[in-house]
């Protein structure tokens, strides 16, 4: 198992372009999810999904959209993007047992500058 | 908004001494309490965790200790070991949103050999 895995690792975008973070999972998890983490501010949900087909907004949805078409892989887009979005970002999946207490994995981030 | 308060932001502590960082919260609904470890360029990852059921839970020198009244836990690091040199996260959920988290700020352990 590759676990999570996230593309690319470093990315630099200049203010105003757009790009699509990719995020995959190889456990058969229903719920994948997207943070990002800024120093002094841990991981803020962005956005998340409980199944191919459904996500919904976390924290700080502005400026990202995701989409889930398959249970396997969850992109994160930056329409356009801005100074403010320069961050690590971070996918991470759980299973769904109907309960607190799912273990999230994490991907190794992707650290992402936007000048 | 459901926070996480945590302190403090950096430790420093000498090999073999103890790690304590703290954890408050004001959301009495929440009902499950991971810490996770995070390693520089990598993930965090689950290292352990406790429901409010329980005033403690050890795992070999990783313990939490859990105050449900004053609406507090903490994680203490024994026998502190330079391996243990990371950034560590509290994080609280809900039994209504069993899959989301609410994380901490994070605490940077330096533990010096």
């Amino acid at each position: 198992n590759a676990g999570v895995t996230q593309t690319p690792k470093f990315q630099v975008l200049k203010t105003g372009q757009s790009m699509t973070l990719q995020c995959a999972q190889d456990m058969n998890h229903e719920y994948m999810s997207w943070y990002r983490q800024d120093p002094g501010m841990g991981l803020r949900l962005i956005h998340y999904s409980v199944g191919a087909g459904i996500t919904d907004q976390g924290e700080v949805p502005n400026g990202y959209n995701v989409s889930r078409s398959t249970t396997e892989d969850f992109p994160l887009r930056l329409l356009s993007a801005a100074p403010s979005q320069t961050s690590v970002y971070f996918c991470a999946s759980s299973p769904l047992i109907g309960r607190s207490g799912n273990t999230q994995y994490f991907g190794p981030g992707t650290r992402l500058t936007v000048l | 908004q459901q926070q996480v308060k945590q302190s403090p932001q950096s430790l420093i502590v000498q090999k073999g001494g103890i790690s304590i960082i703290n954890c408050a919260y004001e959301n009495t609904a929440f009902d499950y309490f991971p810490w996770y470890q995070q390693f520089p360029g990598k993930g965090p990852a689950l290292l352990i965790a406790i429901r409010p059921d329980v005033s403690e839970k050890k795992e070999g020198r990783f313990t939490i200790s859990f105050n449900k009244s004053a609406k507090q836990f903490s994680l203490h690091i024994m026998d502190s070991q330079p391996g243990d040199s990371a950034t560590y996260f509290c994080a609280a959920n809900w039994e209504d949103s069993s899959y989301k988290l609410i994380f901490g700020s994070g605490t940077r352990l330096l533990v010096r050999p």
